[in-house]
């Protein structure tokens, strides 16, 4: 199947600090990517659409000043965490779809000190 | 209605049953039906992925959709230790819509 990349898979930062993760389809172009949340033994819970060269739409109840997408490429998405604070501490995956399929990233656990 | 059903409850087998999944959803639209398998603190890994009903097979793995019924199932054949995962079950509607989750099976193989 697709590849999607995801960089990096593990951080810590300060409170106060601003926090990149990037996404990456390796082998294929993908105009819309997805950024989700996912809580310890939960399902998996979508932030916002990305799509290349627009705006991205985020889902009710996510602040789109703190989590900054940007979609500069058809291969790249980038999810910038903005002053984290300890409660944005959680697991963020992408995801590219290839066709109808839908690929993950291996995902980012970010911890909030 | 729930868009997505999928009983979460821990799944505990032992080594080389056959695990059975199943979810069942609401919406008519969904015309892609997948499979994930997740490790803990990893990303979703597409298992199985099929838009019509019928069996589908792929080594151990053999996904199931009844279109009629709104029902999905996976079964697992000769489970091992490494199977050991959570399994969500996901639908769209094609194009760039949303995947629609159920809440995931964890499912524990005991050698």
């Amino acid at each position: 199947g697709a590849v999607v990349s995801q960089h990096p898979s593990w951080v810590i930062c300060k409170s106060g600090t601003s926090v990149k993760i990037e996404c990456r389809s390796l082998d294929f172009q993908a105009t819309t990517m997805f950024w989700y949340r996912q809580f310890p033994k939960q399902s998996l819970m979508l932030m916002a659409t990305s799509n290349e060269g627009s705006k991205a739409t985020y889902e009710q109840g996510v602040e789109k000043d703190k989590f900054l997408i940007n979609h500069a490429s058809l291969t790249l998405s980038t999810l910038t965490v903005t002053s984290a604070h300890p409660e944005d501490s959680s697991f963020y995956i992408c995801s590219a779809r290839a066709g109808s399929e839908a690929f993950f990233g291996q995902g980012t656990r970010l911890t909030v000190v | 209605q729930k868009e997505v059903e999928q009983d979460p409850g821990p799944l505990s087998v032992p080594e080389g049953a056959i695990v059975s999944l199943n979810c069942t959803y609401s919406n008519s639209a969904f015309q892609y039906f997948m499979w994930y398998r997740q490790y803990s603190r990893k990303g979703p890994e597409l298992l199985m992925y099929t838009y019509s009903s019928g069996n589908k097979e792929d080594g151990r793995f053999t996904a199931q959709v009844d279109k009629s019924s709104k029902y999905i199932s996976l079964f697992i054949r000769d489970s091992q230790p490494s199977d050991s995962a959570t399994y969500l079950c996901a639908f769209h509607q094609g194009g760039n819509n949303r995947l629609a989750f159920g809440k995931g099976n964890q499912v524990v193989v005991i050698p």
